[in-house]
């Protein structure tokens, strides 16, 4: 199955806002409300931020947005904090056999 | 306190088999779906499989089906990942992860990673 459609990198400095975004298909993205973002820091395991497209998991702060238009969803991350340094990863379910899909990935750089 | 625990990665040569397993602990297991997702070196996260609660709804990526097979024991807390006919692209990290919530298929959310185990194919 084709991966979901991410940058390969963004960059903002501390206090400002990134967008990421995870282009997919009406069969994925632009037809389910089933997407999901992922943080994974170097050498750590992936951490759910968000969920449902919009919805933020207990305890995930709340710098962290998501969106959806059309078949492209997004990231936002606000009041970008040097800690936020990281590679996220978008999910959606997606009509093929494998009924589930990752975005390729994108590494945020803090300057 | 919620955890998920992997085990069984290692070296093996192409075309060999390797069992991984993933310990569940701190939840009611038979009451999620879990999944493998794998991380080859320096590259992004790839579904590989997802099995339900009661083991009759399971699904693989294309790139395994075939080859792999998922399973779990609810009375042991236990999910597995048998891996068969080895491949050099097989090389990667696997991560179990369960859903965010109870009977919740895995793109709605997987809130819990284990700590990864690490298959090497190789001659």
């Amino acid at each position: 199955q084709s991966a979901l459609t991410q940058p390969a990198s963004v960059s903002g400095s501390p206090g400002q806002s990134i967008t990421i975004s995870c282009t997919g298909t009406t069969s994925d993205v632009g037809g389910y409300n089933y997407v999901s973002w992922y943080q994974q820091h170097p050498g750590k395991a992936p951490k759910l931020i968000i969920y449902d497209v919009t919805n933020r998991p207990s305890g995930v702060s709340n710098r962290f947005s998501g969106s959806k238009s059309g078949s492209t969803a997004s990231l936002t991350i606000s009041g970008l904090q040097t800690e936020d340094e990281a590679d996220y990863y978008c999910n959606s379910y997606t009509t093929s056999s494998t009924h589930v899909v990752f975005g390729g990935g994108t590494k945020l750089t803090v300057l | 306190q919620v955890q998920l625990v992997e085990s069984g990665g290692g070296l093996v040569k192409p075309g060999g088999s390797l069992r991984l397993s993933c310990a569940a602990s701190g939840f009611t297991f038979s009451d999620y779906y879990m999944s493998w997702i794998r991380q080859a070196p320096g590259k992004g996260l790839e579904w590989v499989s997802y099995i339900s609660g009661s083991d009759n709804i399971i699904y693989y990526a294309d790139s395994v089906k075939g080859r792999f097979t998922i399973s779990r024991d609810n009375a042991k807390n236990s999910l597995y990942l048998q891996l068969n006919s080895l491949r050099a692209e097989d090389t990667a990290v696997y991560y179990c992860a369960r859903t965010a919530g109870v009977k919740l298929r895995p793109y709605y959310g997987m809130s819990v990673w284990g700590q990864g185990t690490t298959v090497t194919v190789s001659s």
